[in-house]
């Protein structure tokens, strides 16, 4: 199916572990995003990636590493859990031509 | 500092009346502004989008303005419906000449109720 698929929707860590959110999209679009959401702070950005092996900081990057080897895959690790890593996290492709982003349906981590 | 803000938090209005959202910004240049649609447990749903150098854009009932000088964009929901309850988010799309640096920085968002 076309489309971006996030796996796993739901996963509970524990602190201290490594854990690894993948993100994967079928239309071969150049831009990737991670995105963190939580109650009061909105949609914040994580991590970008322009082009398979061109990633950049967002707005939060602490904690978080990704890597872009193929253009439709951009998995995202938390190198070592922290309870204040608990979130919903999404992730989004963009088409550059419309300049739409196209989000996964999400992924609640929770850390204890 | 850069800042997005979404006029509240919530917004409740009666079915068939308008509704309207405010985004406003400071210390951005954007090229676009986007505005998403966001349902319970979902991720966002790309709504519209204006350029910086668009006033107004309109798509069936939705209708987005946008102000670079006021800095300030508003999303309008004309003849509303219950089903319209979502909560609404607006996105800058920095940049410059009509061109995106690529990412997208969000407000928080409007959640909107629309009553029978």
């Amino acid at each position: 199916d076309a489309g971006i698929t996030q796996s796993p929707r739901y996963k509970i860590t524990e602190t201290g572990r490594q854990v690894t959110l993948m993100c994967h999209q079928t239309w071969s679009h150049s831009y990737m995003f991670w995105y963190r959401q939580d109650l009061g702070h909105g949609l914040r950005l994580i991590y970008y990636s322009a082009a398979a092996d061109i990633t950049d900081k967002g707005e939060v990057p602490d904690g978080y590493v990704v890597s872009r080897s193929k253009t439709e895959n951009f998995p995202l690790t938390l190198e070592s859990a922290t309870r204040s890593q608990t979130s919903v996290y999404f992730c989004a492709s963009r088409d550059r031509l419309t300049n739409e982003a196209f989000f996964g349906q999400g992924t609640r981590l929770t850390v204890v | 500092s850069q800042k997005i803000e979404q006029n509240s938090e919530a917004l409740n209005i009666q079915e068939g009346k308008t509704a309207t959202l405010t985004c406003n910004y400071t210390n951005y240049s954007p090229a676009y502004l986007q505005w998403y649609r966001q349902d319970p447990g979902r991720g966002p749903v790309f709504l519209l989008l204006i350029r910086e150098n668009e006033k107004e854009k309109r798509k069936e009932r939705l209708k987005v303005t946008f102000d670079t000088t006021l800095k300030q964009s508003l999303f309008h929901i004309t003849a509303s419906q219950p089903a319209d309850s979502a909560t609404y988010l607006c996105a800058l799309d920095l940049g410059a000449g009509g061109t995106s640096y690529g990412k997208l920085t969000f407000g928080q968002g409007t959640i909107l109720t629309v009553h029978p």
